[in-house]
Protein backbone atom coordinates (compact mmCIF):
# COMPACT_ATOMS: atom_id res chain seq x y z
CA UNK A 1 0.00 0.00 0.00
CA UNK A 2 0.88 3.42 0.22
CA UNK A 3 1.09 3.99 3.88
CA UNK A 4 -1.87 5.83 4.00
CA UNK A 5 -2.77 6.00 8.15
CA UNK A 6 0.37 4.11 8.61
CA UNK A 7 0.75 6.58 11.80
CA UNK A 8 -2.74 7.04 12.79
CA UNK A 9 -5.02 5.66 15.41
CA UNK A 10 -5.97 2.79 15.42
CA UNK A 11 -9.51 1.02 16.05
CA UNK A 12 -9.67 -3.26 15.84
CA UNK A 13 -13.14 -4.53 15.76
CA UNK A 14 -14.56 -7.84 15.62
CA UNK A 15 -16.61 -8.83 12.05
CA UNK A 16 -20.10 -8.31 12.70
CA UNK A 17 -19.60 -6.01 16.10
CA UNK A 18 -20.44 -2.79 15.91
CA UNK A 19 -17.79 0.65 15.35
CA UNK A 20 -17.39 3.75 16.37
CA UNK A 21 -15.29 6.40 15.48
CA UNK A 22 -14.74 9.54 16.92
CA UNK A 23 -13.41 13.01 15.51
CA UNK A 24 -12.95 16.06 17.37
CA UNK A 25 -13.96 19.25 15.18
CA UNK A 26 -11.94 22.41 15.72
CA UNK A 27 -13.71 25.20 14.44
CA UNK A 28 -17.05 26.50 16.86
CA UNK A 29 -18.65 28.45 13.37
CA UNK A 30 -18.68 25.13 11.44
CA UNK A 31 -22.30 23.78 10.33
CA UNK A 32 -21.30 21.07 7.86
CA UNK A 33 -19.35 17.81 8.54
CA UNK A 34 -18.70 15.00 6.19
CA UNK A 35 -17.08 11.45 6.81
CA UNK A 36 -15.20 10.29 4.51
CA UNK A 37 -13.23 6.61 3.87
CA UNK A 38 -10.03 6.11 2.07
CA UNK A 39 -8.74 2.75 1.28
CA UNK A 40 -5.31 1.78 0.46
CA UNK A 41 -4.48 3.65 -3.22
CA UNK A 42 -7.48 5.40 -3.64
CA UNK A 43 -8.92 8.73 -3.07
CA UNK A 44 -11.23 9.60 -0.05
CA UNK A 45 -14.70 8.31 -0.17
CA UNK A 46 -18.01 9.99 1.06
CA UNK A 47 -19.67 7.80 3.27
CA UNK A 48 -22.58 10.20 4.94
CA UNK A 49 -22.90 14.24 6.01
CA UNK A 50 -24.78 15.94 8.52
CA UNK A 51 -25.29 19.70 8.61
CA UNK A 52 -25.27 21.71 12.38
CA UNK A 53 -29.26 21.79 12.50
CA UNK A 54 -29.15 17.76 13.27
CA UNK A 55 -27.99 15.97 15.54
CA UNK A 56 -27.82 12.57 13.79
CA UNK A 57 -28.17 11.16 10.44
CA UNK A 58 -28.87 7.69 8.76
CA UNK A 59 -27.63 5.68 5.96
CA UNK A 60 -26.95 2.51 5.39
CA UNK A 61 -25.12 0.21 7.87
CA UNK A 62 -23.69 3.95 8.79
CA UNK A 63 -24.93 6.57 11.63
CA UNK A 64 -23.08 9.92 11.88
CA UNK A 65 -23.95 11.84 15.66
CA UNK A 66 -23.06 15.45 16.36
CA UNK A 67 -22.40 17.42 19.45
CA UNK A 68 -21.71 20.57 19.01
CA UNK A 69 -21.77 21.64 22.64
CA UNK A 70 -18.18 19.42 22.60
CA UNK A 71 -17.54 19.77 19.19
CA UNK A 72 -17.59 16.09 18.91
CA UNK A 73 -18.81 13.90 15.54
CA UNK A 74 -19.09 10.31 15.51
CA UNK A 75 -19.38 7.51 12.78
CA UNK A 76 -21.31 4.55 13.66
CA UNK A 77 -21.04 1.39 11.85
CA UNK A 78 -23.41 -1.44 12.30
CA UNK A 79 -22.22 -5.13 11.57
CA UNK A 80 -18.57 -4.12 10.64
CA UNK A 81 -17.76 -5.87 7.66
CA UNK A 82 -13.79 -6.85 6.46
CA UNK A 83 -14.61 -4.68 3.59
CA UNK A 84 -14.91 -1.93 6.17
CA UNK A 85 -11.27 -1.66 6.86
CA UNK A 86 -9.94 1.91 5.83
CA UNK A 87 -9.09 4.69 6.98
CA UNK A 88 -11.51 7.32 8.00
CA UNK A 89 -11.54 10.78 8.05
CA UNK A 90 -13.84 13.60 9.65
CA UNK A 91 -13.62 17.05 7.61
CA UNK A 92 -15.87 20.00 7.98
CA UNK A 93 -16.41 23.43 6.86
CA UNK A 94 -18.40 26.51 7.21
CA UNK A 95 -21.29 25.56 4.41
CA UNK A 96 -20.84 28.18 1.54
CA UNK A 97 -17.45 29.11 2.38
CA UNK A 98 -15.33 25.79 1.15
CA UNK A 99 -12.97 23.73 1.19
CA UNK A 100 -13.24 21.57 3.59
CA UNK A 101 -10.86 21.14 6.68
CA UNK A 102 -9.52 17.50 7.45
CA UNK A 103 -9.58 15.67 10.83
CA UNK A 104 -6.52 13.29 11.53
CA UNK A 105 -8.04 10.07 10.74
CA UNK A 106 -8.58 6.66 12.50
CA UNK A 107 -7.63 3.44 10.98
CA UNK A 108 -10.65 0.69 11.08
CA UNK A 109 -8.91 -2.79 11.11
CA UNK A 110 -11.70 -5.70 11.15
CA UNK A 111 -10.70 -8.99 12.47
CA UNK A 112 -12.17 -11.69 10.76
CA UNK B 1 -21.38 12.55 -8.08
CA UNK B 2 -18.58 13.34 -10.67
CA UNK B 3 -16.29 11.36 -12.17
CA UNK B 4 -12.81 12.47 -11.91
CA UNK B 5 -9.45 11.20 -13.26
CA UNK B 6 -5.89 12.11 -12.34
CA UNK B 7 -2.78 11.66 -14.65
CA UNK B 8 -0.05 10.04 -13.83
CA UNK B 9 -1.21 7.34 -11.27
CA UNK B 10 2.22 7.50 -9.74
CA UNK B 11 5.43 8.79 -10.55
CA UNK B 12 8.90 8.10 -9.20
CA UNK B 13 11.04 11.70 -9.93
CA UNK B 14 14.39 12.60 -9.55
CA UNK B 15 15.26 16.08 -6.94
CA UNK B 16 15.19 19.06 -9.11
CA UNK B 17 12.61 17.72 -11.49
CA UNK B 18 9.40 19.31 -11.83
CA UNK B 19 6.33 17.21 -12.34
CA UNK B 20 2.67 18.12 -13.87
CA UNK B 21 -0.02 16.71 -12.63
CA UNK B 22 -3.60 16.28 -14.38
CA UNK B 23 -7.05 16.45 -12.91
CA UNK B 24 -10.19 16.15 -15.49
CA UNK B 25 -13.66 15.51 -14.33
CA UNK B 26 -16.63 13.83 -16.45
CA UNK B 27 -18.87 17.32 -16.02
CA UNK B 28 -18.86 21.24 -15.60
CA UNK B 29 -17.60 21.96 -11.09
CA UNK B 30 -17.71 25.03 -9.89
CA UNK B 31 -14.71 24.45 -7.47
CA UNK B 32 -11.87 22.49 -7.86
CA UNK B 33 -9.26 22.01 -5.27
CA UNK B 34 -5.69 20.38 -4.61
CA UNK B 35 -4.78 18.97 -1.38
CA UNK B 36 -1.60 17.28 -0.30
CA UNK B 37 -1.37 13.92 1.64
CA UNK B 38 2.20 12.84 3.61
CA UNK B 39 2.39 9.49 4.33
CA UNK B 40 0.60 8.09 7.24
CA UNK B 41 -1.23 12.02 7.28
CA UNK B 42 -4.34 13.65 6.99
CA UNK B 43 -4.79 15.83 3.69
CA UNK B 44 -3.74 19.01 3.45
CA UNK B 45 -5.35 22.09 1.29
CA UNK B 46 -2.60 23.46 -0.93
CA UNK B 47 -5.06 25.55 -3.02
CA UNK B 48 -8.16 26.45 -4.33
CA UNK B 49 -7.86 26.08 -8.50
CA UNK B 50 -10.02 29.54 -9.76
CA UNK B 51 -11.14 29.29 -13.51
CA UNK B 52 -9.57 32.31 -15.71
CA UNK B 53 -7.52 33.66 -12.86
CA UNK B 54 -4.63 32.62 -10.17
CA UNK B 55 -5.16 30.09 -7.43
CA UNK B 56 -5.93 30.51 -3.94
CA UNK B 57 -3.10 29.27 -1.84
CA UNK B 58 -3.41 28.21 1.71
CA UNK B 59 -0.60 29.31 4.68
CA UNK B 60 2.66 27.23 3.40
CA UNK B 61 1.86 27.08 -0.34
CA UNK B 62 2.89 29.09 -2.86
CA UNK B 63 2.41 29.65 -6.64
CA UNK B 64 6.14 29.72 -7.34
CA UNK B 65 6.43 25.47 -5.95
CA UNK B 66 2.96 24.66 -7.26
CA UNK B 67 1.89 26.24 -9.59
CA UNK B 68 -1.77 26.00 -11.00
CA UNK B 69 -3.80 26.27 -13.92
CA UNK B 70 -7.68 26.04 -14.09
CA UNK B 71 -8.50 26.69 -18.47
CA UNK B 72 -11.97 25.73 -17.99
CA UNK B 73 -14.99 23.96 -15.95
CA UNK B 74 -13.64 20.26 -15.82
CA UNK B 75 -9.96 20.49 -16.12
CA UNK B 76 -6.71 21.59 -13.94
CA UNK B 77 -3.28 21.01 -13.62
CA UNK B 78 -1.06 21.10 -10.57
CA UNK B 79 2.76 21.19 -10.86
CA UNK B 80 4.96 20.70 -8.20
CA UNK B 81 8.05 22.59 -8.97
CA UNK B 82 11.87 21.91 -8.29
CA UNK B 83 11.43 18.48 -5.90
CA UNK B 84 12.49 17.30 -3.14
CA UNK B 85 12.15 14.24 -0.80
CA UNK B 86 10.04 15.97 1.36
CA UNK B 87 7.40 16.57 -1.76
CA UNK B 88 6.72 12.90 -1.42
CA UNK B 89 3.27 12.76 -1.48
CA UNK B 90 -0.43 11.78 -2.35
CA UNK B 91 -1.60 14.72 -4.14
CA UNK B 92 -5.92 14.60 -4.40
CA UNK B 93 -7.68 16.44 -6.91
CA UNK B 94 -10.98 17.97 -5.70
CA UNK B 95 -14.31 18.87 -6.94
CA UNK B 96 -17.59 20.47 -5.77
CA UNK B 97 -20.77 22.32 -7.53
CA UNK B 98 -20.18 24.79 -5.54
CA UNK B 99 -20.70 26.01 -2.02
CA UNK B 100 -22.42 23.89 0.25
CA UNK B 101 -22.38 21.17 -1.75
CA UNK B 102 -20.23 18.05 -0.85
CA UNK B 103 -16.50 17.50 -2.21
CA UNK B 104 -15.50 14.32 -4.00
CA UNK B 105 -11.73 13.55 -4.35
CA UNK B 106 -9.80 11.82 -7.58
CA UNK B 107 -8.31 8.80 -6.81
CA UNK B 108 -4.34 10.79 -6.43
CA UNK B 109 -1.10 10.80 -7.66
CA UNK B 110 1.44 9.10 -5.70
CA UNK B 111 4.61 10.99 -6.33
CA UNK B 112 8.07 9.64 -5.15
CA UNK B 113 11.08 11.77 -5.10
CA UNK B 114 14.66 10.71 -4.81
Amino acid sequence: GENVGLHLPTLSVQEGDNSIINCAYSNSASDYFIWYKQESGKGPQFIIDIRSNMDKRQGQRVTVLLNKTVKHLSLQIAATQPGDSAVYFCAENIWGNTPLVFGKGTRLSVIA
Amino acid sequence: SAVISQKPSRDICQRGTSLTIQCQVDSQVTMMFWYRQQPGQSLTLIATANQGSEATYESGFVIDKFPISRPNLTFSTLTVSNMSPEDSSIYLCSVSGGPGDTQYFGPGTRLTVL
